[in-house]
């Protein structure tokens, strides 16, 4: 199997404050994971592209101050949204890349953390 | 840049078909996914085809592959009420360790 979990499922925050979402491969060694945020009723956004033991990759528009990734180990990636807004509010899901053959080099998703910020 | 689009809403009756389209802009697409989304939850990856492949059968799943058209799409027989969630088409053009483009999502509603 390729499992990947996050943590916190759901969080609630005052504005202003931090907050670190985790994301973890639980049976896998993931080199390569990925943040993405999910409007309501939209589709998923990269953010941007963590890979183990280096600087994150952002997406042109992402605030790479606002967004800190880390990639410490080849089964943990760390989002923390610093001084969060409401506007922040969001649905952020993470996926780790499974390494593989051509046929097999997948994504494998997260179940999402759900931020609401006051 | 690449742009993947679908339909948003689809209602069907239990035990018809459901058929979900999406089309995409990137020639250089090489893996074309199937996401399934229950409310709250993440994604869960039910199928993807290669673009070499016309065709993949899946159990109830079927992944038709128009590449000249750059038309996918993926047909569910016997739709069972466990099938309302919202499907993402997504592609990618060179695998795993590159990102992932979604579509906006199709919402199916599967009718008792």
């Amino acid at each position: 199997g390729a499992v990947v979990s996050q943590h916190p499922s759901w969080v609630i925050c005052k504005s202003g404050t931090s907050v670190k979402i985790e994301c973890r491969s639980l049976d896998f060694q993931a080199t390569t994971m990925f943040w993405y945020r999910q409007f309501p009723k939209q589709s998923l956004m990269l953010m941007a592209t963590s890979n183990e033991g280096s600087k994150a990759t952002y997406e042109q528009g992402v605030e790479k101050d606002k967004f800190l990734i880390n990639h410490a180990s080849l089964t943990l990636s760390t989002l923390t949204v610093t001084s969060a807004h409401p506007e922040d509010s969001s649905f952020y899901i993470c996926s780790a890349r499974k390494f593989g053959t051509w046929s097999t080099d997948t994504q494998y998703f997260g179940p999402g953390t759900r931020l609401t910020v006051l | 840049g690449e742009d993947v689009e679908q339909s948003l809403f689809l209602s069907v009756r239990e035990g018809d078909s459901s058929v979900i389209n999406c089309t995409y802009t990137d020639s250089s697409s090489t893996y074309l996914y199937w996401y399934k989304q229950e409310p709250g939850a993440g994604l869960q990856l039910l199928t993807y085809i290669f673009s070499n492949m016309d065709m993949k059968q899946d159990q109830r799943l079927t992944v038709l592959l128009n590449k000249k058209d750059k038309h996918l799409s993926l047909r569910i027989a016997d739709t069972q009420t466990g099938d309302s969630a919202i499907y993402f088409c997504a592609e990618s053009s060179t695998g795993g360790y590159q990102k992932v483009t979604f579509g906006t999502g199709t919402k199916l509603q599967v009718i008792p």
